[in-house]
């Protein structure tokens, strides 16, 4: 049973491109978790979505990012104009639909975003 | 405001001494709660957890964590480490279920282990 996909694991962007990072979540999961890592942090929160649907973004910058989760294919996470502080591992998590009890949330291997 | 508080950034033990990991919250509701250790380059992945019931729980790797609600704490035992234990230990608290399911993480612990 494949767990959560993330891809690429290394991206490496130079400041004022796009980027954007790929989740799949484990199969019979529809909620996905965005979170972000910066050096010596621990993880932040940034965005639960469910298919097709943004449920709390409260932890999302106001400007440049975004993210998706189609009712096909994986949940995107995109930063527009990316600048040197948004270098961090960004990391995707997926747990079963409401009314599955108990499960936690499962983490994928974490994309690495370098920005030049 | 809700908040994980990880007080010790790196530890240092021997093989085969026991280990102390200390968590603590602040949450208005019934907490949800879990470690997840994280080796270098790579995910997290989920040690044990607390949502109800006894509040001694054993999870893998021989990892255990006692959830003290009078004093807003979840600590993570070993009795005896191992060096492969060494990695990166983060305490996290949740109101799973609820409206929103985002985990708050504390700052973590780095634990080295001395052969």
């Amino acid at each position: 049973n494949a767990g959560v996909m993330q891809n690429p694991r290394h991206l490496v962007r130079r400041r004022g491109q796009e980027a954007r990072l790929r989740c799949s979540p484990m199969k019979g999961h529809s909620h996905v978790y965005w979170y972000r890592q910066l050096p010596e942090e621990g993880l932040k929160f940034m965005v639960y979505l469910q298919k097709e649907n943004i449920i709390d973004e409260s932890g999302m910058p106001k400007e440049r990012f975004s993210a998706e989760f189609p009712k096909e294919g994986p949940s995107i996470l995109r930063i527009q104009q990316v600048v040197r502080g948004d270098s961090a591992a960004y990391f995707c998590a997926s747990s079963p639909p409401s009314g599955v009890s108990n499960q936690p949330q499962h983490f994928g291997d974490g994309t690495r975003l370098s920005i030049l | 405001a809700q908040s994980v508080t990880q007080p010790d950034i790196h530890i240092t033990v021997s093989e085969g001494a026991s280990l102390e990991l200390r968590c603590n919250y602040s949450y208005g509701a019934t907490p949800y709660l879990f470690w997840y250790v994280q080796s270098p380059g790579q995910g997290l992945q989920l040690l044990l957890k607390y949502f109800s019931g006894d509040t001694l729980v054993q999870g893998i790797k021989g990892f255990e964590a006692e959830f003290k609600r009078s004093q807003s704490s979840f600590n993570l035992r070993k009795p005896s480490v191992h060096w492969s234990d060494a990695a990166e230990y983060f305490c996290a608290v949740g109101n799973y279920g609820g409206a929103t399911n985002k985990l708050i993480f504390g700052t973590g612990t780095l634990l080295a282990v001395q052969p």
